[in-house]
């Protein structure tokens, strides 16, 4: 079965830093997204990609997160100066079309911010 | 935008007992409506979804109900398991919004 994979599995910051979280979705899927899950929360919606740019994106998602997808394959999620509470896990999710078929959700990036 | 509201956010139950969660939501244009089981440190798994033109799916032990009217969606899990123990969130979205969830009901099935 296909998988959405992501990579690192869990990654550790120093505050200030900037880190990048690497996702590959299905092959054949078209819209790309990023959810957020602090420990013991709600699964939170970020960002939505569809055709090589943002289609949504929540309060959440500021002026510190980009997305991109640099080649055919990878859909990064760059947070450019991590704080304290943007520790969390970090789940990437791809599907064909809308309302086909439910999400397809990574294994999640762990990140800790110390 | 949607706003998904899930209940209870705790819930235990005897083994073989039945399992009900329930969700509202907001957007009258919301047409797909998924669960999805997440164990302890895992992926939420998609377990069962239902499209607005359906009143209730059943797969095996799992059942969703749907009244379109009230905007809510339930989850019925019967005859549970020990192994049914998880996180299960409701989620809703249409072909103009992207998913939302809710908040999770935190499942314990007592052997």
């Amino acid at each position: 079965e296909p998988e959405v994979t992501q990579t690192p599995s869990h990654q550790v910051t120093q505050m200030g830093q900037e880190v990048i979280l690497r996702c590959v979705p299905i092959s054949n899927h078209l819209y790309f997204y990023w959810y957020r899950q602090i420990l013991g929360q709600k699964v939170e919606f970020l960002v939505s990609f569809y055709n090589n740019e943002i289609s949504e994106k929540s309060e959440i998602f500021d002026d510190q997160f980009s997305v991109e997808r640099p080649d055919g394959s990878n859909f990064t999620l760059k947070i450019r100066s991590t704080k304290l509470e943007d520790s969390a896990m970090y789940f990437c999710a791809s599907r064909d079309r809308p309302n086909i078929y439910g999400y397809t959700f990574g294994s999640g990036t762990r990140l800790t911010v110390v | 935008g949607e706003n998904v509201e899930q209940h209870p956010s705790t819930l235990s139950v005897q083994e073989g007992d039945s399992a009900v969660i329930k969700c509202t939501y907001s957007d009258s244009a919301s047409n797909y409506f998924p669960w999805y089981k997440q164990e302890l440190g895992k992926r939420p798994q998609l377990i069962i979804d239902i499209r607005s033109n359906v009143g209730e799916k059943k797969d095996q032990r799992i059942a969703v109900t749907l009244n379109k009217t009230a905007k809510h969606f339930s989850l019925h899990i019967t005859e549970t398991q020990p192994e049914d123990s998880a996180v299960y969130f409701c989620a809703a979205t249409s072909n103009n919004n992207d998913m939302r969830f809710g908040a999770g009901t935190r499942l314990t099935v007592k052997p």
